[in-house]
């Protein structure tokens, strides 16, 4: 049983240019979250979201980023017109049952964008 | 508001010692407690977790933490630890408005 899987692993993007982050859930996990981890920081929970709908996006800026989990396919996590400050891992988790902290999420390996 | 302090940002211990990580919480009810363990480029992995009950919770790979409500902490412990522990470990507290609150992490060396 494949864990979840996060690709590309490592992106690089210009300034003003949008980044595109996948995120392939655990198979039977249809609750998926997204998380940003800046250098010498902790996870910032950014949004959950289950199969065609955003549950709580309290956590993601409201300019520029934007998060879709489609019926079929992966999750995918977009930020327009990149800027430095989103220089950062972003991780995905999924669950099998949601309720966020009472189902254990199992992390992916993250996506690090770099930012030029 | 929810936070979680880790005081210690980095911490290093022979192998075969014993280990402990702080963690204190901010909560205002009982909270949900946490420790993931993150190895270089790869994701977290949950060693543990405290709902209720028992305050001496056991995790995997020999962990185990112990709630005090009394001093609103959560600290990790390993009685022998291995140089495959060498990683960044991450107290959580989540509560009753669904959120996952992670503290800035410490990062564990071992000497061999």
């Amino acid at each position: 049983n494949a864990g979840v899987m996060q690709n590309p692993r490592h992106l690089v993007r210009r300034r003003g240019q949008e980044a595109r982050l996948r995120c392939s859930p655990m198979k039977g996990h249809s609750h998926v979250y997204w998380y940003r981890q800046l250098p010498e920081e902790g996870l910032k929970f950014m949004v959950y979201l289950q199969k065609e709908n955003i549950i709580d996006e309290s956590g993601m800026p409201k300019e520029r980023f934007s998060a879709e989990f489609p019926k079929e396919g992966p999750s995918i996590l977009r930020i327009q017109q990149v800027v430095r400050g989103d220089s950062a891992a972003y991780f995905c988790a999924s669950s099998p049952w949601g309720g966020r902290f009472r189902d254990t999420q199992y992390f992916g390996p993250g996506t690090r964008l770099t930012v030029l | 508001a929810q936070s979680v302090t880790q005081p210690d940002i980095h911490i290093t211990v022979s192998e075969g010692a014993s280990l402990e990580l702080r963690c204190n919480y901010s909560y205002g009810a009982t909270p949900y407690l946490f420790w993931y363990v993150q190895s270089p480029g790869q994701g977290l992995q949950l060693l543990l977790k405290y709902f209720s009950g028992d305050t001496l919770v056991q995790g995997i790979k020999g962990f185990e933490a112990e709630f005090k409500r009394s001093q609103s902490s959560f600290n990790l412990r390993k009685p022998s630890v291995h140089w495959s522990d060498a990683a960044e470990y991450f107290c959580a507290v989540g509560g009753g408005d669904d959120k996952i609150i992670f503290g800035k992490g410490t990062r564990l060396h071992i000497l061999p």
